[in-house]
């Protein structure tokens, strides 16, 4: 149990295109999403965090309007990377929150490459 | 804000050796620990966590205990196997609502 899926595995994309990654709960139901951006050889960042039906909740330094979190409903969150640029070539993972306290289950990540 | 320093490899050892990956943190309040093991080509997995001092979280042969007083998790194994060839993240949280704080990642290589 408490399997998360993200989709796509991989992507890559044009400079100035946009690119949506998803990010799903199979068989529980989430009420707290995270996303987090991994650099090669370096730990995870927090990007944001997303409770379903409210807005995301952003760390210092990430650009909410580049970033676009929607979790719509308690198994689905998206990110959105808008008018993608190389800088933002990265290992995207996402979590799920299953409601009890400090658990966290995570997404085999998305590998976006932006040319 | 929030830190975890671990230690970082890659960490090679022969198989049945004794493992130790060093975790100290950084945080207010009292945070809960945890370590996290990514498997090739895999997701994270919780590897064993620990809400309070004094805890020891164990799993898999694996064990960690909160020690508050030297601010340290430190991720010890008696004898490891080459399936334990992974990366081990150590981790933190303020709460359970929260994002976790990660450090850089140890890479575990287990020679046969």
């Amino acid at each position: 149990g408490a399997v998360v899926s993200q989709h796509p595995s991989r992507v890559i994309c044009k400079s100035g295109t946009s690119v949506k990654i998803e990010c799903r709960s199979l068989d529980f139901q989430a009420t707290t999403m995270f996303w987090y951006r991994q650099f090669p050889k370096q730990s995870l960042m927090l990007m944001a965090t997303s409770n379903e039906g409210s807005k995301a909740t952003y760390e210092q330094g990430v650009e909410k309007d580049k970033f676009l979190i929607n979790h719509a409903s308690l198994t689905l969150s998206t990110l959105t990377v808008t008018s993608a640029h190389p800088e933002d070539s990265s290992f995207y993972i996402c979590s799920a929150s299953i409601g009890g306290p400090y658990e966290q289950y995570f997404g085999p990540g998305t590998r976006l490459t932006v040319t | 804000g929030d830190s975890v320093t671990q230690m970082e490899g890659p960490v090679t050892l022969s198989e049945e050796a004794f493992l130790t990956i060093n975790c100290t943190y950084t945080a207010t309040g009292y945070p809960s620990l945890f370590w996290y093991v990514q498997y090739p080509g895999e997701g994270l997995q919780l590897l064993l966590k620990a809400t309070k001092a004094d805890d020891k979280g164990s799993n898999k042969g694996f064990e960690a205990t909160y020690r508050k007083e030297t601010t340290s998790f430190h991720l010890e194994k008696g004898s490891v196997q080459v399936s334990d060839s992974a990366v081990y993240f150590c981790a933190l949280t303020g709460g359970g609502a929260d994002g976790l704080t990660f450090g850089k990642g140890t890479h575990l290589i287990i020679q046969p």
